[in-house]
C-alpha cells in the first residue's frame, strides 16, 4: 500500500537527549514536510524539503534538524536545544508543484520524561 | 504576517442538520484551499480541496470559496455523530511559499444525537 510511515508512534525524551523521528514515504513524492501540533493548536511548519539533498527552515525550526539523503526518507531530530519538545509531530508529503495536496503520516507523540 | 483564522468552537449541531465551518485568510495571492478532518489523537485527513471561486460538492461536503472576501467555508449536510472532529482549514500558494500550506487552529465540531 502506498503511504507515509512514521515511527515510533510514541517517544519519550530524557533531558539533554537528542531523539530522531522517522518518516518514510512510498508515494514517489518530491516534497516532504514536518509539522508540530500542540494541544488545541493548529499545525506549525518545522522544516520542509522539495528535493533530495535540499531543505528549508519553516516557522519554528530552532532546536530541530533534518536530512534528506533519499527521496523516500525525511528524518527529524529533536535536539536538546529544543526546550519544549512535547507535542504531536506530523510528517507529510506532496508532489512538487505549487498547490499540491498534502498527505500525512499517522504522527509521533513525543513526551519529556 | 500570513494568517489563516478559524473559530475554535465547539460548534454543536444536531444530527441531520447542516454544519457550517468558516475560515478567513490574509494573503490575497493564496491559490489553493483545503479542508482537513482530524479526530482526536489522529493525523489530519484531507476531505476537500478548492482552487477557484464558487462551490465544490463531494457527497455530503460542499466547499465554498470567495477570493474577493478572502474566505472559504465547508458545509456538511446531514451531519452524523461520526463527523464530530476538528476541521482544519489550510491555505497554499502564499507569497513566497511555494507549495507549503498554512493551517488555521481548527474548529471543533460536535454532532449531537
Amino acid at each position: 500500500d502506498g503511504g507515509i510511515t512514521q515511527s515510533p508512534k510514541y517517544l519519550f525524551r530524557k533531558e539533554g537527549q537528542n531523539v530522531t523521528l522517522s518518516c518514510e514515504q512510498n508515494l514517489n513524492h518530491d516534497a516532504m514536510y514536518w509539522y508540530r501540533q500542540d494541544p488545541g493548536q493548529g499545525l506549525r511548519l518545522i522544516y520542509y524539503s522539495q528535493i533530495v539533498n535540499d531543505f528549508q527552515k519553516g516557522d519554528i525550526a530552532e532546536g530541530y534538524s533534518v536530512s534528506r539523503e533519499k527521496k523516500e526518507s525525511f528524518p527529524l531530530t529533536v535536539t536538546s536545544a529544543q526546550k519544549n519538545p512535547t507535542a504531536f509531530y506530523l510528517c507529510a508529503s506532496s508532489g512538487a508543484a505549487t498547490n499540491e495536496k498534502l498527505f500525512f503520516g499517522s504522527g509521533t507523540q513525543l513526551s519529556v520524561l | 504576517q500570513k494568517e489563516v483564522e478559524q473559530n475554535s468552537g465547539p460548534l454543536s449541531v444536531p444530527e441531520g442538520a447542516i454544519a457550517s465551518l468558516n475560515c478567513t485568510y490574509s494573503d490575497r495571492v493564496s491559490q489553493s484551499f483545503f479542508w482537513y478532518r482530524q479526530y482526536s489523537g489522529k493525523s489530519p485527513e484531507l476531505i476537500m480541496s478548492i482552487y477557484s471561486n464558487g462551490d465544490k460538492e463531494d457527497g455530503r461536503f460542499t466547499a465554498q470559496l470567495n477570493k474577493a472576501s478572502q474566505y472559504v467555508s465547508l458545509l456538511i449536510r446531514d451531519s452524523q455523530p461520526s463527523d464530530s472532529a476538528t476541521y482544519l482549514c489550510a491555505v497554499g500558494g502564499l507569497t513566497g511559499g511555494g507549495n507549503k500550506l498554512t493551517f488555521g487552529t481548527g474548529t471543533q465540531l460536535k454532532v449531537e444525537l
